[in-house]
């Protein structure tokens, strides 16, 4: 079945640095994505969600990128910091599926001080 | 504003047992959403609820059950345990409208099968 997937399973940045994290999906039925940062022993918090009929989002030190074309999503993190560091999932909701999402496999971010 | 709660926070059964987990969502969320979260399968969508109905449910055997009440208070049940059925299975809470605003987590309920 179609899936939701990650292209790196962690990412290793300095602090002060910008971080991307990458994400494929392959449900071309899906028509609003979302990124999720959960820390250790907690839920998976929001980050920002993209609508299909947008590009690019802009929130407080983040950025999704989505390219439906190649169907392709990416989160960028500007001057990464320690309190980044968090797994990170991308989810789609395929249309008319209520609030049923789909997550990736998660990239583990580490920022080095 | 009190978040998504759910209970028991840890668990322990033994295969063949059956267990019952609790969520209570924000106040004014009419969605609960269920997930199961395994290092080997991420997180996999159980079943959502809306106004006491399922809405939606994902591929997971008949043992796994739910439930919603009319104050939106969520359970969801699991008979027959399976060494596999050790996860944390979170919760999540919404105004119920899909694709528009995000879902709100608890911190989970950590089932261990033995």
């Amino acid at each position: 079945g179609e899936s939701v997937g990650l292209h790196l399973p962690t990412l290793s940045v300095q602090e002060g640095d910008n971080s991307i994290i990458n994400c494929a999906y392959s449900n071309s039925a899906s028509d609003y994505f979302i990124w999720y940062k959960q820390e250790s022993g907690k839920g998976p918090q929001f980050i920002i969600d993209i609508r299909s009929n947008m590009d690019k989002r802009q929130g407080q030190r983040v950025t999704v990128l989505l390219n439906k074309t190649v169907k392709h999503l990416s989160l960028q993190i500007a001057a990464t910091q320690p309190g980044d560091s968090a797994v990170y999932f991308c989810a789609e909701n395929p249309h008319n599926a209520g609030n049923m999402l789909t997550f990736g496999g998660g990239t583990r971010l580490m920022v080095k001080p | 504003k009190a978040g998504v709660t759910q209970t028991p926070r840890y668990l322990i059964k033994t295969r063949g047992q059956q267990v019952t987990l609790s969520c209570s969502p924000i106040s004014g969320h009419r969605s609960v959403s269920w997930y199961q979260q395994t290092p080997g399968q991420g997180l996999q969508f159980l079943f959502e609820y809306f106004s006491e109905t399922q809405r939606n449910k994902g591929n997971f055997p008949g043992r796994f059950s739910g439930r919603q009440f009319s104050n939106s208070r969520s359970e969801m049940n699991v008979s027959t345990l399976e060494l596999g059925d050790s996860a944390l299975y979170l919760c999540a809470s919404s105004f119920g409208q899909p694709n528009t605003g995000e879902l709100f987590f608890g911190e989970g309920s950590r089932l261990t099968v033995l």
